[in-house]
């Protein structure tokens, strides 16, 4: 079954430090999406992008994040200068189309542990 | 704005006993309502989806059905496995413009032999 791959899998960087976390969705899906989810607390939605651009964002995707697909199949969620709140971790997820009723495939997550 | 209200966990029960996860919403029209699945190691997979009022989903001997009159979603399952043991989350879609998923928190489930 086709699966959406996240590396890394955990990752440990320093306060102001950058980190990329990367993703390869499903081959013929066009949505993609980055959510988070806070130990503890509720996966929150970040970011939707679709056809090269960001279709909808959060409050919490702020000047800090970008996302990015830079070669046709990766799409990477880029945090500038990571804070010790951006600890968390970080599903993508993609899908065939964006209708409420569609379902979006996740990857198993990314822990970014940020010190 | 619209929310999901999940039962804390951790669930603990034996195999073969009666599963129910509450799960209530908070939602400005009518949306579509999903529960998820994640077992240790894996990423969030789909279990049921319901997308109108009454509509029941069920999968793998799960099931729940969309009450629009209690705003709930509960999951159930009339006898859990050892397997069943995961983390499960409800979630809700607004049926208008892209996927903006709104999660609850997630209940732990422990399922021992």
């Amino acid at each position: 079954e086709p699966e959406v791959t996240q590396t890394p899998s955990h990752q440990v960087t320093q306060m102001g430090q950058e980190v990329i976390l990367r993703c390869v969705p499903i081959s013929n899906h066009l949505y993609f999406y980055w959510y988070r989810q806070i130990l503890g607390q509720k996966v929150e939605f970040l970011v939707s992008f679709y056809n090269n651009e960001i279709s909808e964002k959060s409050e919490i995707f702020d000047d800090q994040f970008s996302v990015e697909r830079p070669d046709g199949s990766n799409f990477t969620l880029k945090i500038r200068s990571t804070k010790l709140e951006d600890s968390a971790m970080y599903f993508c997820a993609s899908s065939e189309t964006h209708t409420g009723a569609n379902v979006l495939t996740f990857g198993a997550g990314s822990r970014l542990t940020v010190l | 704005g619209n929310s999901v209200t999940q039962m804390e966990g951790p669930v603990t029960l034996s195999e073969e006993a009666f599963l129910t996860i509450n799960c209530t919403y908070t939602a400005t029209g009518y949306p579509s309502l999903f529960w998820y699945v994640q077992y240790p190691g894996e990423g969030l997979q789909l279990l049921l989806k319901a997308t109108k009022a009454d509509d029941k989903g069920s999968n793998k001997g799960f099931e729940a059905t969309y009450r629009k009159e209690t705003t709930s979603f509960h999951l159930e399952k009339g006898s859990v496995q050892v397997s069943d043991s995961a983390v499960y989350f409800c979630a809700l879609n607004m049926n208008t413009g892209f996927q903006k998923l709104v999660f609850g928190t997630g209940t732990r489930l422990l399922v021992s032999p």
